[in-house]
C-alpha cells in the first residue's frame, strides 16, 4: 500500500483557515487521494477525496500539487467542532484490496 | 437518515469468554467493513464482505475471530476466547462499490477484556 505523511500535530485557532498538509511521494496514477477525519470517541468520518483536480466541498476543499506527489486539506473557517485527528489515505481506484490503510494521521487542536 | 449502527457500543468481558457484535450498514450498501482500533492508532482492517460473500481477512483475523453476514444485511464479527491483548475498538463501515468507494463508519464498539 502507497504511504502517506503528515505532521504528527497542528494547532489552529478558531474561525481562521487551517491548511493541513499530507505528503505521498510514491502515489501512483490509479490512487485516489482520500481524508477522513476521527473526532474523539467516534468512527471516522468522510471528509474528501480527489483524484489529480482541486476538489471543493461543505466540509472542505483538497488542493492536489501538479506532480500529485502532495496535497493540502483546507478547513476554511476552523471551528471547535472540527478538532479531531485527520487521516491522508490513498486508495488505488483499480481494485484489488478494498481496505482502508490508515496511518496514525494528525491530531488537530483548535484554540477558542 | 440511518446510518452505520453497532451494538453494543460497550462491552466489558473476563478473558476466555466468547463475545459477539452486531453491525447494521446503511440499508443500500453492499459493502461492510470490520476494523478494529486501539488506543493512539489507526483503525486497522480486518475484514470486509460484498454482499454475504467475505472477499478479504487480514492476517490480524486470528482463528478465534469470525464474522459472518447472512443474507448481505447486517453482520457480526464473534471472538472466542478473549484475550486482553483483544481490548480495543472495534468500527464497522459500510459503502455503494463504485469508483471512490467512500466508507461510512459507526460509532464502533469498545471492548474491555479484564
Amino acid at each position: 500500500d502507497a504511504k502517506t505523511t503528515q505532521p504528527n500535530s497542528m494547532e489552529s485557532n478558531e474561525e481562521e483557515p487551517v491548511h493541513l498538509p499530507c505528503n505521498h511521494s510514491t502515489i501512483s496514477g490509479t490512487d485516489y487521494i482520500h481524508w477522513y477525519r476521527q473526532l474523539p470517541s467516534q468512527g471516522p468520518e468522510y471528509v474528501i477525496h480527489g483524484l489529480t483536480s482541486n476538489v471543493n466541498n461543505r466540509m472542505a476543499s483538497l488542493a492536489i500539487a501538479e506532480d500529485r506527489k502532495s496535497s493540502t486539506l483546507i478547513l476554511h473557517r476552523a471551528t471547535l467542532r472540527d478538532a479531531a485527528v485527520y487521516y491522508c489515505i490513498l486508495r488505488d481506484r483499480e481494485g484489488g484490496s478494498e481496505k482502508l490503510v490508515f496511518g496514525k494521521g494528525m491530531k488537530l487542536t483548535v484554540n477558542p | 437518515d440511518t446510518g452505520v449502527s453497532q451494538d453494543p457500543r460497550h462491552k466489558i468481558t473476563k478473558r476466555g469468554q466468547n463475545v459477539t457484535f452486531r453491525c447494521d450498514p446503511i440499508s443500500e450498501h453492499n459493502r461492510l467493513y470490520w476494523y478494529r482500533q486501539t488506543l493512539g492508532q489507526g483503525p486497522e482492517f480486518l475484514t470486509y464482505f460484498q454482499n454475504e460473500a467475505q472477499l478479504e481477512k487480514s492476517r490480524l483475523l486470528s482463528d478465534r475471530f469470525s464474522a459472518e453476514r447472512p443474507k448481505g444485511s447486517f453482520s457480526t464479527l464473534e471472538i472466542q476466547r478473549t484475550e486482553q491483548g483483544d481490548s480495543a475498538m472495534y468500527l464497522c463501515a459500510s459503502s455503494f462499490k463504485r469508483e471512490s468507494d467512500t466508507q461510512y463508519f459507526g460509532p464502533g464498539t469498545r471492548l474491555t477484556v479484564l
